[in-house]
């Protein structure tokens, strides 16, 4: 069964705007990791955060967490077409599971 | 610094047949991880070795078994392929399982006929 989901499954937003997108996960986390993969390439990690943090930043990310609703955000601020990619939630729970993903595209 | 390496790039295979997919780090990790992507699906856990010496399974080990070479190498074998192993083979490194962040290849792309 998927241990987590994203949502929207899709977005696609002009340059400069911000996109948001969400994660639920089902099981008690240890922390939660977002990645960032390319087209046809492998994943690279973004932000980490803590189960007992609840909000942080890196660069253009701002990622919080809510232990309590077993969701995150990743924010991304003022984007640009560089950042078209699939973002994916993952969290290390029994096992490390990965989000189903949100597919985000950026209008020059 | 090559960061993960995986072989092949690309693979098909008829159904039946075998093969190893080869992963190599050369960051040090204690920890390594394959998983398979399937569209719609994310990455789904098959294996991972959480230090030199263990091997445990993941969530979809069915079809799969793994060997840890050595600290720098992870192997994925597929003894009888099926078309439902069909998908994209990625392989990961961590200085410690789960906790921190995990490094990926670039991916083998398998197609089973």
């Amino acid at each position: 069964s998927q241990q987590g989901e994203e949502d929207p499954q899709a977005l696609s937003i002009q340059e400069g705007e911000n996109a948001t997108m969400n994660c639920s996960y089902k099981t008690s986390i240890n922390n939660l990791q977002w990645y960032r993969q390319n087209s046809g390439r492998g994943l690279v990690h973004l932000i980490l955060i803590r189960s007992n943090e609840r909000e942080k930043h890196s660069g253009r990310l701002r990622v919080t967490l809510d232990t309590s609703k077993k969701s995150s955000s990743l924010l991304i601020t003022a984007s640009r077409a560089a950042d078209t990619a699939s973002y994916f939630c993952a969290f290390t729970g029994n096992q490390f599971y990965f989000g189903t993903g949100t597919s985000l595209t950026v209008i020059p | 610094n090559a960061g993960v390496t995986q072989t092949p790039k690309f693979q098909v295979l008829k159904t039946g047949q075998s093969m190893t997919l080869q992963c190599a780090q050369d960051m040090n990790h204690n920890s390594m991880y394959w998983y398979r992507q399937d569209p719609g699906m994310g990455l789904r856990l098959i294996y991972y070795s959480a230090s030199e010496g263990t091997t445990d399974k993941g969530e979809v080990p069915n079809g799969y078994n793994v060997s840890r070479l050595n600290k720098r190498e992870f192997s994925l074998r597929l003894e009888s392929a099926a078309p439902s192993q069909t998908s994209v083979y990625f392989c990961a490194s961590s200085e410690t399982n789960g906790l921190l962040e995990q490094y990926f290849g670039p991916g083998t792309r398998l197609t089973v006929t």
